[in-house]
């Protein structure tokens, strides 16, 4: 079975600039977590979907945005793109609400993202 | 604020040693704690969990106790193996309407020497 697959594994993008981080979650799987690890930082929290809406978002400002498509997979959006954007974005999903409170996450191998 | 804490960055342990792990965490609304495990150039894998309702929780060669007055986990790994060098995260998740996403550490990065 496939698991969780990101793309690209590399971007490199300039100050300013936009980019868009995808994601492919495990067959039957209908959430998709977004997380941001930050040099020296363990994971951050960003945004979760499920079912196709957007269901909480972490400590983040409005640049940081997505969306879920109705095959499940999900993408990222960072506009607007900071220095202090610079970290490993990893995906995770996992059975969705219905899978109840001890649903695990898979995660993707992650997407590092530089910001020059 | 960091609401879950992995104090020591790095772990060195002799291979058939315990290998200890720890996490404190500050909200008393986590009810649900798990374990991951990173290896280089992949995604955090699931390694072992435990609900506040227990105290301990083991598979295998882990054992995960949770002390909830003190707000604190831990991580056993006995015996340690050379294959378990990797960070491991501590994650914790709320009892909420928030939904399901995790709190994580800043990890902790193990080596088990030969």
């Amino acid at each position: 079975e496939a698991g969780v697959t990101q793309s690209p594994t590399h971007l490199i993008k300039t100050r300013g600039q936009q980019a868009t981080l995808r994601c492919s979650p495990i067959s039957g799987h209908t959430s998709v977590y977004w997380y941001q690890q930050a040099l020296g930082l363990g994971l951050q929290f960003l945004l979760w979907y499920d079912e196709g809406e957007e269901r909480n978002r972490g400590n983040f400002p409005p640049r940081f945005s997505g969306r879920q498509f109705p095959n499940y997979s999900s993408e990222l959006n960072v506009n607007a793109l900071e220095l202090e954007d610079s970290a490993l974005y990893l995906c995770a999903s996992s059975w969705g609400l219905a899978g109840g409170p001890r649903n695990e996450q898979f995660f993707g191998p992650g997407t590092r993202l530089t910001v020059l | 604020d960091q609401q879950v804490k992995q104090n020591s960055p790095s772990l060195s342990v002799q291979e058939g040693r315990i290998s200890i792990l720890n996490c404190d965490y500050t909200n008393s609304m986590f009810d649900y704690f798990l374990w991951y495990k990173k290896y280089p150039a992949e995604g955090p894998t699931f390694l072992i969990s435990i609900s506040s309702i227990k105290d301990k929780n083991e598979d295998g060669r882990f054992t995960v106790f949770l002390n909830k007055s003190a707000k604190h986990l831990s991580l056993h790994i006995v015996p340690s193996q050379p294959g378990d060098s990797a960070v491991y995260f501590c994650a914790v998740r709320s009892n909420s309407n928030s939904g399901y996403a995790l709190n994580f550490g800043k990890g902790t990065s193990l080596l088990v020497t030969p």
